[in-house]
């Protein structure tokens, strides 16, 4: 089966401007999470989606950062205007399901991520 | 506040030994815990799972060890191969809420 798609893979920025990046989850996967990376930690949840909608978005710094899931399907994870420190991996991911449903135990496949620098 | 914690940031092990991979949890409620395996420029790529109502899986040459007392896991890998260098991570959740994850180990075996 074909894995997380993102794109894109690296890009650079000035802090104050704005990035978007997006994100393919594997086909017939109901939950979608964009994860931060910073360097020398591990992957921190920013949200969470079930189908198109959210389930939990309670560390997502909502004044600059936003997402979207169209359709229940792809997602866009939005930065604006970015500041030095989201310089990070961020982590799209996806699984079966979440939320004491039959496949609430499940987990979760990522993709490789895209890599942000603000300079 | 760290959730999960991963104490031993490097290790490294001979080529044919054992890999003992350790990760410690606060929250009594996390019941199902992962082990994740990463290269450098990749995505984390799950490795193997276990539910707290056990205590040991195995799949393969990996093999993930619950201490629920000790709120503690391992992760065991036998016989250690220069392949499996990469960095780990052990993630933890209590059913339907999100995964918490340790900073992670690097692992080095060494030929």
């Amino acid at each position: 089966e074909a894995g997380v798609a993102q794109s894109p893979r690296y890009k650079i920025i000035e802090k104050r401007q704005s990035v978007a990046f997006w994100c393919n989850p594997i086909s017939g996967h109901a939950t979608l999470y964009w994860y931060q990376q910073i360097l020398g930690q591990g992957p921190k949840l920013l949200i969470q989606f079930q189908n198109n909608g959210v389930v939990d978005d309670s560390q997502l710094p909502k004044d600059r950062f936003s997402a979207e899931r169209l359709k229940g399907v792809d997602s866009t994870l939005k930065i604006q205007p970015a500041k030095l420190e989201d310089s990070a991996v961020y982590l799209c991911a996806s699984s079966l399901g979440s939320g004491g449903d039959a496949y609430s135990n499940q987990p979760q496949h990522f993709g490789d991520g895209t890599r942000l620098s603000i300079l | 506040d760290q959730q999960v914690k991963q104490n031993s940031p490097s290790l490294s092990v001979q080529e044919g030994r054992i890999s003992i991979l350790n990760c410690d949890y606060t929250n009594s409620m996390f019941d199902y815990f992962l082990w994740y395996k990463k290269y450098p420029a990749e995505g984390p790529t799950f490795l193997i799972s276990i539910s707290s109502i056990k205590d040991k899986n195995e799949d393969g040459r990996f093999t993930v060890f619950l201490n629920k007392s000790a709120k503690h896991l391992s992760l065991h890998i036998v016989p250690s191969q220069p392949g499996d260098s990469a960095v780990y991570f052990c993630a933890a959740s209590a059913t339907g809420n999100q995964f918490y994850f340790g900073t992670g180990t690097s692992l080095t075996v060494i030929p």
